[in-house]
């Protein structure tokens, strides 16, 4: 079945960038998500990407997508303490499931 | 525009109890419905999806059952809860966006004691 890897814990500085890594297995994967899980809340989609791109570009947020070897990041510039918060990496292959990671805690140190 | 409800936002139940978690999408038709546990320490695991009034899909065998009375209304049950149940419900909705992108609820935060 599918599988997305994340590392469990990451600990920046505040003004760092930030880079938050993902491995999928699933080959058909269509599309990539990158989530934003804050303290007791829900989940935030913060940005896609399309299994045919390589990057993708959202003010602070770039995700890298290496194809062949299943990786997936998101790196945050000027990393600020309101980006504490848990990412979810995730995958689809375009139908109704989703598969997501087990999540990256992302602290920010003053 | 569209918003999702979850309600209760925390629940407290003892070991054995009922279960009755309730989701509501509103300012779309027809969306895809979703039901996932988030454990301590774990991630996201889907327990169940639903495309239509009365169609559900469960993703794991599990002491829980979900049901769909209305288009957006999904409603997740359990007879007897057991201490393994405590987590944060999610739900979420897509409707053939691009990838079927999920937006999710508040979430409800649930112990069993």
């Amino acid at each position: 079945g599918e599988d997305v890897e994340q590392s469990l814990f990451l600990s920046v500085r505040e003004g760092d960038s930030s880079v938050i890594n993902c491995t999928y297995t699933d080959s058909s994967s269509t599309y990539l998500y990158w989530y934003k899980q804050e303290p007791g809340a829900g989940l935030q989609l913060l940005t896609y990407i399309f299994s045919n791109m390589d990057m993708k570009q959202d003010q602070r947020l770039t995700v890298l997508l290496n194809k062949k070897d299943k990786h997936l990041s998101l790196r945050i510039a000027d990393t600020q303490t309101g980006d504490s918060a848990i990412y979810f990496c995730a995958e689809s292959e375009g139908y109704q499931k989703v598969t997501f990671g087990t999540g990256t805690k992302l602290q920010v140190i003053p | 525009s569209q918003t999702i409800h979850q309600w209760p936002a925390t629940l407290v139940q003892p070991v054995g109890s009922p279960l009755s978690l309730e989701c509501t999408v509103e300012g779309t038709s027809n969306p895809n419905l979703y039901w996932y546990r988030q454990a301590a320490g774990r991630g996201l695991q889907l327990l169940f999806y639903s495309v239509g009034i009365g169609q559900i899909s469960s993703e794991v065998p599990q002491n829980l059952s979900a049901s769909r009375p209305q288009d957006r209304q999904f409603i997740l049950s359990s007879k007897k809860l057991l201490l393994s149940d405590s987590g944060f419900y999610l739900c979420a909705w897509s409707v053939g966006g691009p990838g079927e992108t999920q937006y999710f609820g508040p979430g409800t935060r649930l112990l069993v004691l």
